[in-house]
């Protein structure tokens, strides 16, 4: 069974600049959930893709999107970098049966906006 | 909207004794989830252990044990036996079992274990 899975591991930009990340959910998972987590806090949910459609969200502005693809990955993107947005990006996947369900987490994106 | 607090930044335990990290969160739902995790160097959350809201009886997951008091919307944390490996951050986490889907997370509890 494969893991969560993220890419880049770090990444640096530039204020301004667009920025995407990646997550690979595990085998037979069918919900990814993005989260940030600034440094020293606890993660703060972004939004959640299920069957490829946005199924909640958090309090974040419209410059964070997301994708999520046939085989379940999904990307986050970020445009207008501010440099409140540096923090370490997580992402999970959860297989959705209803209302009670697991979340397994990646190792995550360190962002860094300079 | 539902919070979470954890209000001791920093825990430390001998090994091989007990510790208990606290949790309080406040909402006004019946129906939700509660969750340990642990975060280590590495980054990735782990699942500690979870607790259903509509349960009375406590979660454990061998050395792991919860104290859940619904009515005073606490959710501590008792790790038995300590060992080398599991200092990390902790976070406690809450869900609702109807709403939205996200995760509320406190700001985590830093263990040290001492040899």
């Amino acid at each position: 069974e494969t893991g969560v899975t993220q890419s880049p591991t770090h990444l640096i930009k530039t204020r301004g600049q667009q920025v995407t990340l990646r997550c690979s959910s595990q085998s037979g998972h069918n919900t990814v959930s993005w989260y940030q987590q600034a440094l020293g806090q606890g993660p703060q949910f972004i939004f959640q893709y299920y069957r490829e459609e946005e199924n909640g969200r958090g309090n974040f502005p419209p410059r964070f999107s997301g994708l999520q693809f046939p085989n379940y990955s999904s990307e986050l993107n970020v445009n207008a970098l501010e440099l409140d947005d540096s923090a370490l990006y997580l992402c999970a996947s959860s297989l959705y049966r209803g209302i009670s369900y697991e979340q397994y987490f990646g190792p995550g994106t360190r962002l860094t906006v300079t | 909207a539902q919070t979470v607090t954890q209000s001791q930044p920093e825990m430390s335990v001998q090994e091989a004794e007990t510790v208990t990290l606290s949790c309080t969160y406040d909402t006004s739902e019946s129906d939700y989830y509660l969750f340990w995790y642990k975060q280590p160097p590495s980054r990735q959350m782990i699942l500690v252990i979870r607790q259903e809201a509509y349960k009375q009886q406590n979660a454990t997951e061998n050395r792991f044990s919860v104290n859940f008091q619904k009515a005073a919307k606490s959710f501590s944390l008792k790790i038995s036996d300590s060992q080398l490996g599991d200092a990390a951050m902790y976070f406690c986490a809450y869900r609702s079992a109807t709403i939205n889907n996200d995760m509320r997370f406190g700001a985590g509890t830093r263990l040290t274990v001492k040899p």
